[in-house]
C-alpha cells in the first residue's frame, strides 16, 4: 500500500504571497489532518477533514485554510505568508474512526524569505 | 502551557540493552497515547499506542506502560538497536487519535 505522499517535497516563497500544498492519503483512508513543525513550537495541530468536511480545527490564523475532495486527497493552503510560515508542513491519514493512529507523509518544508 | 512533556531532550543507550523514553501530560481528558518515531528528513512513523482502559500494550521489542494516576507514560524498547536511533515523540489525544498534542521529542541515540 502506498503512504501518504506530499508535494512538493520544498517551497521557497516570499513574505506576502500565498502557498498551496497537496496531500494524497493512503488509499481507503478518509480522515486527512494537517500539522505545523517548527524548532520552537514542535508539532501542531492544523485542522482535520473527514468526507470533505472540516472536522476539527487547531489554534491558527484565519490565513491557513484546507479543503478535501471528493477523492480524499487534501490541499491547505496559507495566505498572506509571513517569515513566522517557514516550516516542515505534515499531512497524515486515517481510517477516522475510533483510535485508528495517524500515518504521516514525509512533509512539505516551506521557506519564507 | 505544554500538556504533553517529554522532558529528557535526549538519550544515549548501549545496543541490545534497553531504551526507556518518558512522557508526562496535564489534561485528564486525554484518553489515547501514541508514540512515533522520526528519522530526518522523513515524517513520523507510527510505532505503538495504548487506550486509556489499559496500562500496557506490547508489540515486538517495543512496550508502552500507561500510569494514569501519574499521568505518566513510557516507551521501553527492548534489546535496543543501532537503527532504533531516531527522535521519538509521544502523542495524546481526547476522544480520538486524530487531533494530537504531541510532546517536543526525545532524541535516541543507540551506540553499537
Amino acid at each position: 500500500k502506498a503512504g501518504v505522499t506530499q508535494t512538493p517535497r520544498y517551497l521557497i516563497k516570499t513574505r506576502g504571497q500565498q502557498v498551496t500544498l497537496s496531500c494524497s492519503p493512503i488509499s481507503g483512508h478518509r480522515s486527512v489532518s494537517w500539522y505545523q513543525q517548527t524548532p520552537g513550537q514542535g508539532l501542531q495541530f492544523l485542522f482535520e477533514y473527514f468526507s470533505e468536511t472540516q472536522r476539527n480545527k487547531g489554534n491558527f490564523p484565519g490565513r491557513f485554510s484546507g479543503r478535501q475532495f471528493s477523492n480524499s486527497r487534501s490541499e491547505m493552503n496559507v495566505s498572506t505568508l509571513e517569515l513566522g510560515d517557514s516550516a516542515l508542513y505534515l499531512c497524515a491519514s486515517s481510517a477516522g474512526q475510533g483510535d485508528s493512529p495517524l500515518h504521516f507523509g514525509n512533509g512539505t518544508r516551506l521557506t519564507v524569505t | 502551557d505544554q500538556q504533553v512533556k517529554q522532558n529528557s531532550p535526549s538519550l544515549s543507550v548501549q545496543e541490545g540493552r534497553i531504551s526507556i523514553l518518558n512522557c508526562d501530560y496535564t489534561n485528564s481528558m486525554f484518553d489515547y497515547f501514541l508514540w512515533y518515531k522520526k528519522y530526518p528528513a522523513e515524517g513520523p512513523t507510527f510505532l505503538i499506542s495504548i487506550s486509556s482502559i489499559k496500562d500496557k500494550n506490547e508489540d515486538g521489542r517495543f512496550t508502552v506502560f500507561l500510569n494514569k494516576s501519574a499521568k505518566h507514560l513510557s516507551l521501553h524498547i527492548v534489546p535496543s538497536q543501532p537503527g532504533d536511533s531516531a527522535v521519538y515523540f509521544c502523542a495524546a489525544g481526547a476522544g480520538s487519535a486524530r487531533q494530537l498534542t504531541f510532546g517536543s521529542g526525545t532524541q535516541l541515540t543507540v551506540l553499537p
